[in-house]
């Protein structure tokens, strides 16, 4: 049984360029969940998707958007890219039927670097 | 709103001994679930352990516990019988209504296990 499978494992861009992160979610879940985690800071929310629909959405700009496709897939993509974007993106997948008590399963994460 | 915080930012233990991660948390809601995750260099993020708001016993699960005391709004983790392999940063997070069930997390706590 898969679990959360993330690409690229690393990225290196530079600064004003575009970056799509893609996942696949653990086998029998349908919600995927996106975070960003900055060096010595806990992971934070950025999004998550639930029938091919953003539902919830963090604390961050436009310039972060994603898709959720019919096989549960999703992408992240982030325009216009920031020194202050480096970061490893985390995607947690999960069943929205029992998002209260059972956890969600994390990919092992994209690590983006902007130069 | 929900908070947790992890007020340790570096443990450390001898080899086979046990030690306590400390996690508070803060939420209006009456129903959530408190969840312990461990994150390794290599960056994916292990879930560990689980306690529900209603749960009247203390979840076990191998050589993790969780000490829940609802009244302190504590739910610590207890790691018996350390081993080497258990170096890592670990994250405490909540799931409540109020957040439409999106894990918050704590900015972690690093343990290094010494031989």
């Amino acid at each position: 049984d898969a679990g959360v499978t993330q690409s690229p494992t690393h990225l290196i861009k530079t600064r004003g360029q575009q970056v799509t992160l893609r996942c696949s979610p653990k086998s029998g879940h349908d919600t995927v969940s996106w975070y960003q985690q900055a060096l010595g800071q806990g992971p934070q929310f950025i999004f998550q998707y639930y029938e091919e629909e953003e539902r919830q959405r963090g604390n961050f700009p436009d310039r972060f958007s994603g898709h959720q496709f019919p096989n549960y897939s999703s992408e992240l993509n982030v325009n216009a890219l920031l020194l202050g974007d480096s970061a490893l993106y985390l995607c947690a997948s999960s069943s929205q039927r029992d998002r209260l008590n059972q956890p969600q399963h994390f990919g092992d994460g994209t690590r983006l670097s902007i130069l | 709103a929900q908070k947790i915080t992890q007020t340790q930012p570096g443990m450390f233990v001898q080899e086979k001994e046990a030690v306590t991660l400390d996690c508070t948390y803060d939420t209006s809601d009456q129903s959530y679930g408190l969840f312990w995750y461990k994150q390794p260099s290599s960056g994916e993020m292990i879930f560990l352990i689980y306690q529900g708001s209603y749960d009247e016993q203390n979840a076990t699960e191998g050589r993790y516990s969780l000490n829940f005391q609802k009244a302190r709004k504590s739910a610590n983790l207890v790691i018996s019988a350390s081993q080497l392999g258990d170096s890592a940063m670990y994250f405490c997070a909540m799931s409540a209504s109020g957040g439409s069930y999106i894990p918050t997390f704590g900015r972690g706590t690093s343990l290094i296990v010494h031989p």
